[in-house]
């Protein structure tokens, strides 16, 4: 089985200041990997995924995670941080090859402070 | 292109109640996967439907069923409501395309919030 662990339930940022949140995952098989960003009283959205080839990936709005097989994490990060960028952040896994059973972390709450 | 869409929005049940929600997949999906979201938690996966049949589930009691109907749609029934229940329920679709990378990335509804007193 997979599981998935966020340490930081909120991370309160300054506009405009880098910001990283925490994922670690723990898997006996191979997985891939997602961040999903939630908007108060939305669904889900899918943000940046890893798949295969390079471990660093990037999305449209600046966010990059960078996939650490060794250390089984996989960051996201943001240089600079705008308050649209105000959310729940979720870190997700899939069992590579396997039927598409989402396992999710617990998120993060990301604050920013103007 | 239709994004997934779900029904109602808002429900409030009383315990022991039964509720059934509904949910249509993005155009030309043929995979639904259920979630409960409970306030301040992560989505927990419920079960997945490919081409109608379930296709894995995940620890819930078997009062927590669903469907999937030719056209991808799907529904999702619980059975003698538990004040537990209250949560957001979210469908997502995906394309399963002989494992075809893409077919792993999952498009969600905005979800169903079910409320039980």
């Amino acid at each position: 089985a997979q599981s998935v662990t966020q340490l930081d339930s909120q991370v309160p940022v300054f506009e405009e200041a880098p910001v990283e949140l925490r994922c670690n995952y723990s898997s006996s098989v191979s997985v891939y990997l997602f961040w999903y960003v939630q908007y108060p009283n939305q669904g889900l959205q899918l943000l940046l995924k890893y798949l295969s080839g390079s471990t660093l990936v990037e999305s449209i709005n600046g966010f990059e995670a960078e996939f650490n097989k060794s250390q089984t994490s996989f960051h996201l990060r943001k240089p600079s941080v705008h308050i649209s960028d105000t959310a729940e952040y979720f870190c997700a896994v899939i069992k590579a090859g396997g039927y598409q059973k989402v396992t999710f972390g617990t998120g993060t709450k990301l604050q920013v402070i103007p | 292109e239709t994004g997934v869409t779900q029904s109602p929005t808002h429900l409030i049940k009383t315990r022991g109640q039964q509720v059934t929600l509904r949910c249509s997949s993005q155009s030309g999906h043929n995979t639904v996967s259920w979630y409960q979201q409970a306030l301040g938690q992560g989505p927990q996966f419920i079960f997945q439907y490919y081409r109608e049949e379930e296709n894995g589930r995940g620890n819930f009691p078997p009062r927590f069923s669903g469907l999937q109907f030719p056209n991808y749609s799907s529904e999702l029934n619980v059975n003698a409501l538990e004040l537990d229940d209250s949560a957001l329920y979210l469908c997502a679709s995906s394309l399963a395309a002989g494992g075809a990378l893409s077919s792993y990335e999952q498009y969600f509804g905005p979800g169903t919030r079910l409320t039980v007193t």
